[in-house]
């Protein structure tokens, strides 16, 4: 059974960082492309981050391109988000996804961590 | 970025009833366009990849159709269980896109 679970959430004050996981079980993690999403509360979903399978093509949402650092250890079967200068616009679940064979979706999410970003 | 418009925000509907959800791209996606449901307190869940083929274990009420940039997400008989909201996602760009989302709510 393929799962995604997510780990890392937190309260921090404006300007703090926080480091987000997922690690990934029941599939061959480093044949998978990734994505992080995230939904702010009560609102819909915005994509964030996507690495590629070996970590060498990465993009990342406008929102937070020059703050967010995505990452992977396929060894330990682990995507990563280093989240620096953090804004309250930051606050929202964060969920890891990961793309299909094909590209073309994200078919398997986790539960998601919550990161709120308060004074 | 490739915008993503979806219709209705919401609808009330019964079960047994018919439902359709469309999506529109600000430039065309071909037929790249993937639908998520999500419930209250849970992670979205794939329904349907590539305009209309289903994920594992997705019933066969769920069903969808387009091409370009106008899409359709139909549920031909609701049941109690497909209550959610369903955001439909562009993937012609590894920068994704989704849908403001459309609530389906019990009539």
């Amino acid at each position: 059974e393929v799962q995604l679970v997510e780990s890392g959430g937190d309260l921090v004050q404006p300007g703090g960082s926080l480091r987000l996981s997922c690690t990934g079980s029941g599939f061959t993690f480093s044949y998978y492309e990734m994505n992080w999403v995230r939904q702010a509360p009560g609102k819909g979903l915005e994509w964030v981050s996507y690495i590629n399978t070996g970590g060498s093509t990465i993009y990342y949402a406008d929102s937070v391109k020059g703050r967010f650092t995505i990452s992977r250890d396929n060894a330990e079967n682990s995507l990563f988000l280093q989240m620096n200068s953090l804004r309250v616009e930051d606050t929202a679940i964060y969920y890891c996804a990961r793309g299909d064979h094909g590209g073309v979706s994200e078919d398997y999410w986790g539960p998601g961590t919550l990161v709120t970003v308060s004074s | 970025d490739i915008q993503m418009t979806q219709s209705p925000s919401s609808l009330s509907a019964s079960v047994g009833d018919r439902v359709t959800i469309t999506c529109r791209a600000s430039q065309t996606i071909v037929t790249y366009l993937n639908w998520y449901q999500q419930k209250p307190g849970q992670a979205p869940k794939l329904v349907i990849y590539s305009v209309s083929s289903l994920h594992n274990g997705v019933p066969s009420r769920f069903s969808g159709s387009g091409s370009g940039t106008d899409f359709t997400l139909t549920i031909s008989s609701l049941q109690p269980e497909d209550f959610a909201t369903y955001y439909c996602q562009q993937s012609y760009s590894k920068f994704r896109t989704f849908g403001q989302g459309t609530k389906v709510e019990i009539k």
